[in-house]
């Protein structure tokens, strides 16, 4: 198993230009989430799904947009890029949202907005 | 979910066992207690997660006191590789949609 992969690893956007950042996980998992992580700072939530179809916010989801069509993907789409939005993106998948589980996550996409 | 303190830093010899400490205080019931470690802006990875029993995998043990209101993570013999930043994670085993909510955490330094 590849576990979970994104793409990019690294980009740099003008301020105001649009980019989707891709996850994929081949775990079969059910949950999916997107956090972001800015510099010396821990993991904020920024969007989140339970299923094809079915995506919600987490704390941090202004500028942003996700979908879930299928089971391993879930992309997350910047528009109109502002500096604030530079961050180290982390994709992540998890089994059913009850009892203990962990999440596993992704290597990350390391955005700039200039 | 409840909310953890752990101290900013801690050092340890090569070869030592590490003691991580965390604070929940105000845990209920059914929450469990994760540890998530962070290895150099890599992704977080999973250590070990327990609800009110000792825990123990490959990778580290978990105690958690009796009241549930603290835990160590123990890393047995501790490694260079093991220098990162050590996340205590309390959530919901409920209907949660499953979110961590990751705080400062603790940088570990394990010196040769």
């Amino acid at each position: 198993n590849a576990g979970v992969t994104q793409t990019p690893k690294f980009r740099i956007l003008k301020i105001g230009q649009s980019m989707t950042l891709q996850c994929t996980q081949d775990m079969n998992h059910n949950y999916m989430y997107w956090y972001r992580q800015d510099p010396g700072m821990g993991l904020k939530l920024i969007y989140y799904s339970v299923g094809a179809g079915i995506t919600d916010k987490g704390e941090v989801p202004n500028g942003y947009n996700v979908s879930r069509s299928t089971t391993e993907d879930f992309p997350l789409r910047l528009e109109l890029a502002a500096p604030s939005q530079t961050s180290v993106y982390f994709c992540a998948s998890s089994y059913s949202g009850q009892g203990g589980y962990e999440q596993y996550f992704g290597p990350g996409t390391r955005l700039t907005v200039t | 979910d409840a909310k953890t303190t752990q101290p900013p830093s801690m050092d340890c010899a090569e070869g030592r066992a590490a003691n991580l400490p965390c604070n929940h205080s105000t845990i209920s019931g059914n929450e469990y207690v994760y540890w998530y470690r962070q290895i150099h802006s890599q992704g977080p990875q999973y250590i070990i997660h327990g609800l009110k029993n000792n825990e123990t995998n490959e990778m580290a043990s978990l105690i958690i006191t009796e009241d549930r209101k603290s835990s160590t993570l123990i890393l047995p013999h501790a490694t260079l590789r093991d220098t990162a930043v050590y996340y205590c994670i309390v959530r919901s085993g409920g209907t949660s949609y499953g979110k961590l909510t990751f705080g400062q955490g603790t940088i570990l330094t394990v010196h040769p």
